[in-house]
């Protein structure tokens, strides 16, 4: 069974930082990769999908990148914002037609 | 307008009773899921339907059903609801098709207290 874990739980920078998400996958035979966005009490917004044959994806500031073979992907934000606070969550997709298994997210606190 | 919207948001029934959440889609998509979200669980899938006659059961569908009343339509009941049904309900859509087609999407969320 794929089991989805996101580390840290919860991260709080200064504005204007780098930071990295982490999100590791125990099975590395997967279709593809989506990470999302969660405000609080709200539903999950997309941010990137990257396919198992990509290694990267970038969108404005975000960066994801995809490392099958060791389970790993990685959200690198650049320059943080206050309004970058939200939970970030990973997903994975097994096979093509298949569904989603989550990880449990970090929750990202960027202060003023 | 959203996408993907859900009614109600907030609901606060009593244990034993039946309750229908819906979840309504304008995005033209042919896949809908069923999701809750509990604290220190992640979301977990309920149900799922790749079309208007394809009902699935995902990781945790017992004391859920659902129907897909048309390709836009999804809807959640919990026949008799009992206290740890009580959580975050997200209904999602997927296209289905293409490298992105699975890309899914997801409703505002309805917040349920079984009490």
């Amino acid at each position: 069974k794929q089991e989805v874990t996101q580390i840290p739980a919860a991260l709080s920078v200064p504005e204007g930082e780098n930071l990295v998400l982490n999100c590791s996958f125990t099975d590395s035979a997967i279709y593809n990769l989506q990470w999302f966005r969660q405000d609080p009490g709200k539903g999950l917004t997309s941010l990137l999908l990257i396919q198992s044959s990509q290694r990267e994806q970038t969108s404005g500031r975000l960066n994801a990148s995809l490392d099958k073979s060791s389970g790993r992907s990685t959200l690198y934000i650049a320059a943080s914002q206050p309004g970058d606070s939200a939970t970030y969550l990973c997903a994975v997709r097994r096979v093509r037609y298949s569904t989603l298994t989550f990880g449990k997210g970090t929750m990202l606190l960027v202060s003023p | 307008d959203a996408d993907v919207t859900q009614t109600p948001r907030n609901r606060i029934t009593k244990t034993g009773k039946r309750i229908m959440l819906e979840c309504s889609q304008t995005k033209g998509h042919d896949r809908m899921y069923w999701y809750r979200q509990d604290p220190g669980l992640g979301l977990r899938l309920i149900y799922y339907s790749f079309d208007v006659k394809d009902i699935n059961k995902g990781e945790i569908s017992d004391g859920y059903s659902v129907s897909r009343q048309a390709q836009a339509k999804f809807s959640l009941s919990l026949e008799s609801a009992i206290p740890n049904q009580t959580a975050l309900y997200f209904c999602a859509t997927s296209r289905g098709e293409g490298p992105v087609g699975n890309e899914q999407f997801f409703g505002p969320g309805t917040r349920l207290t079984v009490l």
